[in-house]
């Protein structure tokens, strides 16, 4: 139950976008379409983003898409803005029936 | 509104035990599966223990395998965490958190457990 791989770090000016890869095998990400992504900001609990890859809930802004292409996910952001920066990490479902988090990336907006 | 509330985080020495507990309400608490999702103080997310709606399925993460129970009473709508031979390792907050499909829509405020000497 490695977690599974994300940049420390992403960065970006307002306005622009920006993408966070998150990396699995062939054990989690690569056969199951159950990735999740979540932001968290400094002393919150997380809040779900993006789920089945690449579905938005209900009030989540549409500048926040994601997908997948082999065993590694996607979360891009577009549009950045300063309410943006934040923790974010990806999620997948096992074939273990068990869930992984992404090691996290942290997002800073110039 | 979906409202989830744990307790009983606290200091415990290595090797010793405690239970935490989360009080669930604003929906059908018997209808769903629940998860425990733990944070060690600046680190990263990681997922415990998840039992299904009727408390008939569990399972762990390596990590805490054989020392920790998930478990749930739908009669009181409380979901448990009982964590023995409890090490350094296992300090974080711990949060109980309701599934959406294989994702997590509902997180409590967490409560902190800390093992310490």
């Amino acid at each position: 139950q490695s977690a599974l791989t994300q940049p420390a770090s992403v960065s970006g000016s307002p306005g622009q976008s920006i993408t966070i890869s998150c990396s699995g095998s062939s054990s989690d990400v690569g056969t199951y379409n159950y990735v999740s992504w979540y932001q968290q900001h400094p002393g919150k609990a997380p809040k779900l983003m993006i789920y089945d890859v690449s579905n938005r809930p209900s009030g989540v802004s549409n500048r926040f898409s994601g997908s997948k292409s082999g065993n590694t996910a996607s979360l891009t952001i577009s549009g950045l803005q300063a309410e943006d920066e934040a923790d974010y990490y990806c999620s997948s479902y096992t074939s273990s029936s068990t869930y992984v988090f992404g090691t996290g990336t942290k997002v800073t907006v110039l | 509104q979906v409202q989830l509330v744990e307790s009983g985080g606290g200091v415990v020495q290595p090797g010793g035990s405690l239970r935490v507990s989360c009080a669930a309400s604003g929906f059908t608490f018997s209808n769903y599966a629940m998860h425990w999702v733990r944070q060690a103080p600046g680190k990263g997310l990681e997922w415990v223990a998840l039992i299904s709606y009727d408390g008939s399925n569990k399972y762990y993460a390596d990590s805490v395998k054989g020392r920790f129970t998930i478990s749930r009473d739908n009669s009181k709508n409380t979901l448990y965490l009982q964590m023995n031979s409890l090490r350094a390792e296992d300090t974080a907050v711990y949060y109980c958190a309701r599934p959406k499909d294989a994702a997590i829509d509902y997180w409590g405020q967490g409560t902190l457990v800390t093992v310490s000497s």
